[in-house]
């Protein structure tokens, strides 16, 4: 149980373009949901916190703007990179928050390799 | 803001030897710690969830250590295999996130 998947795996997309990326709990409800980036050979870093009916909250230096969040139902949110740029490619992962209530665990997604050209 | 480092960033190590990771964390007051593998190009595999209140996980060759008042955790995995060669990722998690370290790179040796 607890599976998330994440649609696509790899995008390749011009300078200029928005791109979606869809992040599914495929078996539980996940109230909330998370943004992480990963640069090549870096560490996940955290872009926003996803809420179910809410506006998502972004980390500090992420743009709101650039990078939309809905949280549109209980099993998905997605991501769109609104206007992407060469800088924009990186490994884009997702994860949701454990069904346990009161469990903090996250359970991830496969990641979405994003190219910007 | 909790920082996370994992010590060694790279290790390399013969088959059939035990392998020794380490993670620190600066704030102490966290609800869990958990240790995932990333091969490259993939997503995160969950390896163990050490809840806040306990010692240790363990899962098979696995196990996980922590120590909160110091702010450290150890993995170990027993007996390393060629198919153990991955980036090996620490994140700890306090209120509603996880901070991740920058990762140890495991290379076992034939």
């Amino acid at each position: 149980g607890a599976v998330v998947s994440q649609h696509p795996s790899w995008v390749i997309c011009k300078s200029g373009t928005s791109v979606k990326i869809e992040c599914r709990s495929l078996d539980f409800q996940a109230t909330t949901m998370f943004w992480y980036r990963q640069f090549p050979k870096q560490s996940l870093m955290l872009m926003a916190t996803s809420n179910e009916g809410s506006k998502a909250t972004y980390e500090q230096g992420v743009e709101k703007d650039k990078f939309l969040i809905n949280h549109a139902s209980l099993t998905l949110s997605t991501l769109t990179v609104t206007s992407a740029h060469p800088e924009d490619s990186s490994f884009y992962i997702c994860s949701a928050r454990g069904p346990l209530l009161g469990s903090y665990e996250q359970y991830f997604g496969p990641g979405t390799r994003l190219t910007v050209t | 803001k909790q920082e996370v480092t994992q010590i060694p960033a790279a290790l390399s190590v013969p088959e059939g030897e035990n392998l020794v990771l380490n993670c620190s964390f600066t704030d102490s007051a966290i609800y869990n710690l958990q240790w995932f593998r990333q091969d490259p190009g993939k997503g995160l595999t969950s390896l163990l969830l050490i809840q806040s209140s306990q010692r240790e996980q363990t899962s098979g060759r696995l196990n996980a250590s922590l120590d909160k008042s110091s702010g450290r955790s150890t993995l170990y995995i027993a007996a390393s295999q060629p198919g153990d060669s991955a980036t090996y990722l620490c994140a700890v998690g306090d209120d509603y996130k996880l901070s991740f370290g920058a990762g140890t790179t495991v290379t076992v040796r034939a």
